[in-house]
């Protein structure tokens, strides 16, 4: 199975800043990988397929990068509604997540 | 707009079997050749795929959970539902349905409904 492995497990922001957060893999997955944005209580909302493309009406601030093992999820200037956990996928081999990351307020 | 909703019960006992049920609403389960899946996580601890089936009925589950793993469409329903047998305090999670796009990634998601076992 591949790991996915997300860093760091918090990250503290302030609004309007800049947020990275990373994914790393066990082993390449090449760019088949997503990321995804969960609130308490709702579902899981799809960000970010194919390492960098985003999907239907994710606004332009949310970007994805990188392939083989390391991927960036960049949020460009945090928004109130950004503050959530988020996590990414691999289906390269099968399918596995990370563990996510908590974005929280500064 | 494709909208998902898992059903079933939240407390199971040890050794029974889980069973949830997961509605489709917006489009036709069998409008095109679609997979729908089904993904847990237990508290506190990452997501962990459990399975995918096709419309047709073919299935791919994770080996982890060996065959104690049975996913079925329902077409007249608009529904498909997962069964996992022998359950102990380690299937304790929230269980989530989706949908996953061919190549593998899950577009759309249920709320996620959380199951405990427990006696």
């Amino acid at each position: 199975e591949v790991a996915m492995t997300q860093s760091p497990a918090t990250l503290s922001v302030s609004p309007g800043e800049r947020a990275t957060l990373s994914c790393r893999a066990s082993q390449s997955v090449s760019s088949n990988l997503a990321w995804f944005q969960q609130k308490p209580g709702q579902a899981p909302r799809l960000l970010i397929y194919g390492a960098s493309t985003r999907a239907t009406g994710v606004p332009a601030r949310f970007s994805g990068s990188g392939s083989g093992t390391e991927f960036t999820l960049t949020i460009s200037s945090l928004q109130s509604e950004d503050f959530a956990v988020y996590f990414c996928q691999q289906y390269n081999d099968w399918t596995s997540f990370g563990q996510g990351t908590k974005l929280e307020i500064k | 707009q494709l909208q998902l909703q898992e059903s079933g019960p939240g407390l199971v006992k040890p050794s029974e079997t889980l069973s949830l049920t997961c509605t489709v609403s917006g489009d036709s389960i069998s409008s095109t050749n679609y997979l729908w899946g089904w993904i847990r996580q237990p508290p506190g601890k990452g997501l962990e795929w459990i399975g995918n089936v096709f419309y047709g009925g073919t299935t791919y589950h994770n080996p982890s959970l060996k065959s104690r793993v049975t996913m079925s469409v329902d077409a007249s329903r608009n529904q498909f539902s997962l069964k996992l047998t022998s359950v102990t305090a380690a299937d304790t999670a929230v269980y989530y349905c989706a949908r996953p796009r061919v190549v593998g990634y899950f577009d759309i998601w249920g709320r996620g409904t959380l199951v405990t076992v427990s006696s």
